[in-house]
C-alpha cells in the first residue's frame, strides 16, 4: 500500500507563473519531508526537504509548505523556468526508519 | 555531477549469469542505499549500509547480495536473476544513517538491468 501519493502524473505551467505540485502521504509516523528533481536518463536530485517541527522551508525559487493535520505537503516553484521541466517525486521517512518513501512522481513542464 | 557514480548504466544478462553492479560516492558519506524502481511503481528500498555494516535488508530474495568494502564503495551482486527483476538500481548515499537524524539521500544515476 502506497504511503506517499502524488495524484496529479502531470503539469504544465507557462513560464513565469507559480508551479504547485502536491503530495498526500498517509503514514503519520513520517517526520521529514524531501522534493527531488529528476531529469530522463538520471537519479533524483535532491531539492529541498522539511522537518516535521516545521511547516515551511524555502530555498530560493523553491518553497516547500508542510500541513501536517491535512497529512499534506506542497512545493511551490516561483517564477517558474524552462529549465524547472522534469519529473518531482515527493518523498518521507519516519522518525525511526531509514527508508524513504517515493511518490510516483508529477511531471512539470514549464513553457516559454 | 552528483558525486554518486553508478556502473554500468545499462545491463543485459540471463537468467543463469552472475554480474554486479557498482556505485561510488565522492561526498564523504558514511551511509549508502540500494533502491530499486520497477515500471511505474515507486523506488523501493533494498539495502542500507552503515559505517560498511549492513543494517537494513528489506525483505531482498538472496539472489541480490549486497557488499560494502569501505563507506565510499557498495557493490550489488546479481545471480540467477528472474525476469522480473527487470528494473531501475539506484545507488544513494548520505552522511549517515542514523535514526531520528534528517540527512537527505544524494542519488546516483542509476542502472537500468534487462533479463532475458
Amino acid at each position: 500500500d502506497q504511503q506517499v501519493k502524488q495524484n496529479s502524473p502531470s503539469l504544465s505551467v507557462q513560464e513565469g507563473r507559480i508551479s504547485i505540485l502536491n503530495c498526500d502521504y498517509t503514514n503519520s509516523m513520517f517526520d521529514y519531508f524531501l522534493w527531488y528533481k529528476k531529469y530522463p536518463a538520471e537519479g533524483p536530485t535532491f531539492l529541498i526537504s522539511i522537518s516535521s517541527i516545521k511547516d515551511k522551508n524555502e530555498d530560493g525559487r523553491f518553497t516547500v509548505f508542510l500541513n501536517k493535520s491535512a497529512k499534506h505537503l506542497s512545493l511551490h516553484i516561483v517564477p517558474s523556468q524552462p529549465g524547472d521541466s522534469a519529473v518531482y517525486f515527493c518523498a518521507a521517512s519516519e522518525i525511526s526508519g531509514y527508508a524513504l518513501n517515493f511518490g510516483k512522481g508529477t511531471s512539470l513542464l514549464v513553457t516559454p | 555531477e552528483t558525486g554518486v557514480t553508478q556502473t554500468p548504466r545499462h545491463l543485459v544478462m540471463g537468467m543463469t549469469n552472475k554480474k554486479s553492479l557498482k556505485c561510488e560516492q565522492h561526498l564523504g558519506h558514511n551511509a549508502m542505499y540500494w533502491y530499486k524502481q520497477s515500471a511505474k511503481k515507486p523506488l523501493e528500498l533494498m539495502f542500507v549500509y552503515n559505517f560498511k555494516e549492513q543494517t537494513e535488508n528489506n525483505s531482498v530474495p538472496s539472489r541480490f547480495s549486497p557488499e560494502c568494502p569501505n563507506s565510499s564503495h557498495l557493490f550489488l551482486h546479481l545471480h540467477t536473476l528472474q525476469p522480473e527483476d527487470s528494473a531501475l538500481y539506484l545507488c544513494a548515499s548520505s552522511q549517515a544513517a542514523r535514526r531520528n537524524s534528517n540527512q537527505p539521500q544524494h542519488f546516483g544515476d542509476g542502472t537500468r538491468l534487462s533479463i532475458l
